[in-house]
């Protein structure tokens, strides 16, 4: 059972948009910033956001994210058939004083 | 170029122990905190050990605490995992990542390396 809590999958066609939620609480996303990373199959992950909604640079802005309270989300738009991976959350927990990441959601672009 | 490679994973038996590292190279090494994040097969990502960019403050995730020791020669540009009394439920892909600060708690991962596979099987 993951700290933060993701929906185990999600999809969409091409050109859609789709989120992803994490969901948290107020020792984790309430109190601190939230990461995104995405792991395409067979690679190591990659950060795709940062600080709740900062892309690093070479991330398109197809790609953007937000939080509100202890939620967050992820929204991908003008889906794209790479953009077919396992996405996760994470963040600093302070009651645990550790990183804690959600437990994936696998994205399938139909 | 950032580059983390990880080496010295393998097969190991239950109750044994490993040691792997990681090759840092394309950045100024002492001045970032790095982690260990572990995948299992088919499963998700798993938080398992940071260190401060000097090596003084550590942390452990509850499941290797007392068995697994992070450590750092930052003449070396290397960091270390220590893995003892080993159980299956150890066995993943070990990461390793560059934190953006040179602090534990605070920062993302912003560089991966390719990882390493360890098996615990007798």
């Amino acid at each position: 059972q993951s700290v933060l809590t993701q929906p185990p999958s999600a999809s969409g066609t091409p050109g859609q948009r789709v989120t992803i939620s994490c969901s948290g609480s107020s020792s984790n996303i309430g109190s601190n910033y939230v990461y995104w990373y995405q792991q395409l199959p067979g690679t190591a992950p990659k950060l795709l956001i940062y600080r709740n909604s900062q892309r690093p640079s070479g991330v398109p802005d197809r790609f953007s994210g937000s939080k509100s309270d202890t939620s967050a989300s992820l929204a991908i738009s003008g889906l794209r058939s790479e953009d077919e991976a396992d996405y996760y959350c994470a963040g600093w927990d302070d009651s645990l004083s550790g990183w804690v990441f959600g437990g994936g959601t696998k994205l399938t672009v139909l | 170029e950032v580059q983390l490679v990880e080496s010295g994973g393998g097969l190991v038996q239950p109750g044994g122990s490993l040691r792997f590292s990681c090759a840092a190279s394309g950045f100024t090494f002492s001045s970032y905190a790095m982690h260990w994040v572990r995948q299992a097969p088919g499963k998700g990502l798993e938080y398992v050990s940071g260190i401060s960019s000097n090596g003084g403050s550590t942390y452990y995730a509850n499941s290797v605490k007392g068995r697994f020791t992070i450590s750092r020669d930052n003449s070396k540009n290397t960091l270390y995992l220590q893995m003892g009394s080993l159980i299956t439920e150890d066995m993943a892909v070990y990461y390793c990542a560059r934190g953006y600060t040179a602090m534990v708690s605070s920062g993302h991962f912003d560089y991966w390396g390719q990882g390493i596979l360890v098996t615990v099987s007798s």
